[in-house]
């Protein structure tokens, strides 16, 4: 079946380091593909998503390429702020009609040291 | 301002005791989703319904129920039968758009601890 897999966390970076967090995706069709973020204690939100092959999703500074060929959405972001510690999900919809058909990798915890 | 409201932040159980937790949205979304987030893991789906009076079991439907009377609201009760109930619990809507494209909006979640 679908999947999604991410890099394990914790990753701790330093304020104005360079972030790169890696998704790879298991997945039938041609899917969506999706990341979203959750801060300490709240649910998640959208960060950014992609539709189709080659699309780049991008929203405050975070970007991340719709690669088909290695079937992966790395989520990248030039200069983190303390305010990116969060957890990142990354996520696939199928392209079926189904509602169910959203399937969410297991999270990365970032956090950002001054 | 539109969004989705969950309560109680959180909530309590007793051992053999049932609980309601409260899901509502005022996105106009045909969608809504209970997912269950324990620690480390990453979300797991519980229930869906796609329509007012209709709802799916997700992955790990068991120990608990669902109610969809009006297209705001979609309460989860967490039943006795469920032995592991301590979690985060995050609700979620959605509205029709491509096939695969929907995105989902969430609400803040409900911590429930088992006393």
């Amino acid at each position: 079946g679908d999947s999604v897999t991410q890099m394990e966390g914790p990753v701790t970076l330093s304020e104005e380091a360079f972030l790169t967090i890696n998704c790879t995706y298991t997945a039938t069709g041609y899917p969506s593909l999706f990341w979203y973020v959750q801060y300490p204690g709240e649910g998640l939100q959208l960060l950014l998503k992609a539709t189709k092959a080659d699309d780049k999703g991008s929203n405050k500074g975070f970007e991340a390429t719709y690669r088909k060929e290695t079937t992966s959405f790395h989520l990248e972001k030039g200069s983190v702020q303390v305010s990116d510690s969060a957890v990142y999900f990354c996520a696939l919809s199928g392209d079926e009609t189904s509602y169910d058909k959203v399937i969410f990798g297991p999270g990365t915890s970032l956090s950002v040291i001054p | 301002d539109g969004g989705i409201t969950q309560s109680p932040k959180y909530l309590f159980r007793k051992e053999g005791q049932n609980v309601t937790l409260s899901c509502e949205q005022n996105l106009n979304h045909d969608a809504m989703y209970w997912y269950r987030q324990d620690p480390g893991q990453g979300l797991r789906l519980i229930y869906y319904s796609q329509i007012v009076n209709d709802f799916q079991k997700g992955d790990i439907a068991e120990g608990y129920s669902v109610s969809r009377e009006k297209k705001e609201s979609f309460p989860l009760t967490v039943t006795s039968a469920q032995k592991n109930p301590t979690a985060f619990y995050l609700c979620a809507s959605s509205t029709p758009g491509l096939a695969g494209q929907e995105t989902q909006y969430f609400g803040p979640g409900t911590r429930l601890l088992v006393l």
